[in-house]
């Protein structure tokens, strides 16, 4: 079956510049996550949805960044005002729900943003 | 979360086992230990996690240490294409803990 998608798989874009992820979870899932990584750590996390609505915001760096899900299945990161410290890889999770043991996390491949 | 401490790098030839050590030396009793690797430009892919007991996937075995501080991941026979990131983490499984913390892992890299 179909695994996380993400669009674009790249998304370049200038300073001051508003850009919006899509990620399209597994089918059925009702848990969904965002993370970023940048170049040579780990993914850090930036917030959790059970269904529509977000259950966990509390990685979001700064109120320049946003995330919707408004039917509990695609969601939408939302980053206004982009800065160059922005750029980094946007990985999107979904899992089954949201407590063990269903909560295994499947990851999509990544959007790659840059802010020049 | 309790803090988990890998090595930042580790060889292994193919063909033979590759043994991944974690310390968790603050580790709660009620946080189980998760393994996930990232391989090149791919996302995270979930490879096994456990709570005290030793655990065995297709994938790779789990030996947790009886006091919880430590663990290794192994994989039997590893190939080229196990080349890759692996993280260990630990995370209680509660409503509202759902965010993996990932560190900087230990880059394995399989030799031919």
């Amino acid at each position: 079956g179909a695994g996380v998608s993400q669009t674009p798989s790249n998304k370049v874009t200038e300073k001051g510049k508003y850009v919006e992820l899509r990620c399209d979870p597994i089918s059925g899932h009702t848990a969904l996550y965002w993370y970023r990584q940048s170049l040579g750590q780990g993914p850090e996390f930036l917030i959790y949805f059970q269904g529509t609505g977000a259950a966990d915001d509390s990685g979001l760096p700064n109120d320049r960044f946003f995330a919707v899900r408004p039917e509990g299945s695609v969601s939408t990161l939302k980053i206004q005002r982009t800065e160059r410290g922005d750029s980094a890889v946007y990985l999107c999770a979904s899992s089954l729900f949201g407590v063990a043991p269903y909560n295994e996390q499947f990851f999509g491949p990544g959007t790659r943003l840059t802010v020049l | 979360d309790a803090k988990t401490t890998q090595p930042p790098s580790m060889d292994c030839a193919e063909g033979r086992a590759a043994n991944l050590p974690c310390n968790h030396s603050t580790i709660s009793g009620n946080e189980y230990v998760y393994w996930y690797r990232q391989i090149h430009s791919q996302g995270p892919q979930y490879i096994i996690h456990g709570l005290k007991n030793n655990e065995t996937n297709e994938m790779a075995s789990l030996i947790i240490t009886e006091d919880r501080k430590s663990s290794t991941l192994i994989l039997p026979h590893a190939t080229l294409r196990d080349t890759a990131v692996y993280y260990c983490i630990v995370r209680a499984d509660q409503t509202g803990a759902n965010n993996l913390f990932f560190g900087t892992g230990t880059r394995l890299t399989v030799i031919p």
